[in-house]
């Protein structure tokens, strides 16, 4: 149950894109197509912002898109926007009715 | 409207217990499978465990196991977790999370802070 890997930050200016990975393994990101994606704002509980690798809840702007090649995940912003800055985290399921998070990545828009 | 309340945390002394709680309202409880997420202070999030919607399955994480034990109450829409033994390392605030029954979580509650010092 190690945690999935992800860079510690990305930054882009406002309407530029960024894209955040997530690498795990077969027993996890890579043997499931269940990634989700979670934004979270200092002081406030995680939203769910992708699941099932590529899906948008009702809500979430369609800037924000996900993908998965093997076993590395990702979460691409389009566009960014200020409302954007905050914490990142990739989740897989990992069998056995477990789950694990990534190590979460600050995004900073300049 | 769903509302997801955990309640519970508090300060307690290493080696201690506590039970926490999490309280459901504004959705079928008895419907979903439920989680507990854990996030120490300035670090990631962490899965802990989940329950299933009847109390039948649960799972835990390396880390907790042995040590913490989830459970339900259906008639009460609450959801709580056993926490043992409890170590500086656990200190983090406690997140509970409805599972949409399609591995994932939509909805999560504000979190309450466990804080173990003597």
């Amino acid at each position: 149950q190690s945690a999935l890997t992800q860079p510690r930050s990305v930054s882009g200016s406002p309407g530029q894109s960024v894209t955040i990975s997530c690498t795990g393994t077969s027993s996890d990101v890579g043997g499931y197509y269940y990634v989700s994606w979670y934004q979270q704002h200092p002081g406030k509980a995680p939203k769910l912002m992708i699941y099932d690798v590529t899906k948008r809840p009702s809500g979430v702007p369609d800037r924000f898109s996900g993908s998965k090649s093997g076993s590395t995940a990702s979460l691409t912003i389009s566009g960014l926007h200020a409302e954007d800055e905050a914490d990142y985290y990739c989740y897989s399921y990992a069998g056995s009715f477990t789950y694990v998070f990534g190590t979460g990545t600050k995004v900073t828009v300049l | 409207e769903v509302q997801l309340v955990e309640s519970g945390g508090t300060l307690v002394q290493p080696g201690g217990s506590l039970r926490l709680s999490c309280a459901a309202s504004g959705f079928t409880f008895s419907g979903h499978w439920m989680h507990w997420v854990r996030q120490a202070p300035g670090e990631g999030l962490v899965w802990i465990s989940l329950i299933h919607p009847d109390g039948s399955a649960t799972a835990y994480a390396d880390s907790v196991k042995g040590r913490f034990s989830v459970s339900r109450d259906n008639a009460k829409n609450t959801l709580y977790l056993q926490v043992n033994d409890l170590r500086a390392e656990d200190t983090a605030v406690y997140y509970c999370a409805r599972d949409t029954s399609g591995f994932t979580n939509d909805y999560w509650g504000q979190g309450t802070l466990v804080t173990v010092s003597s």
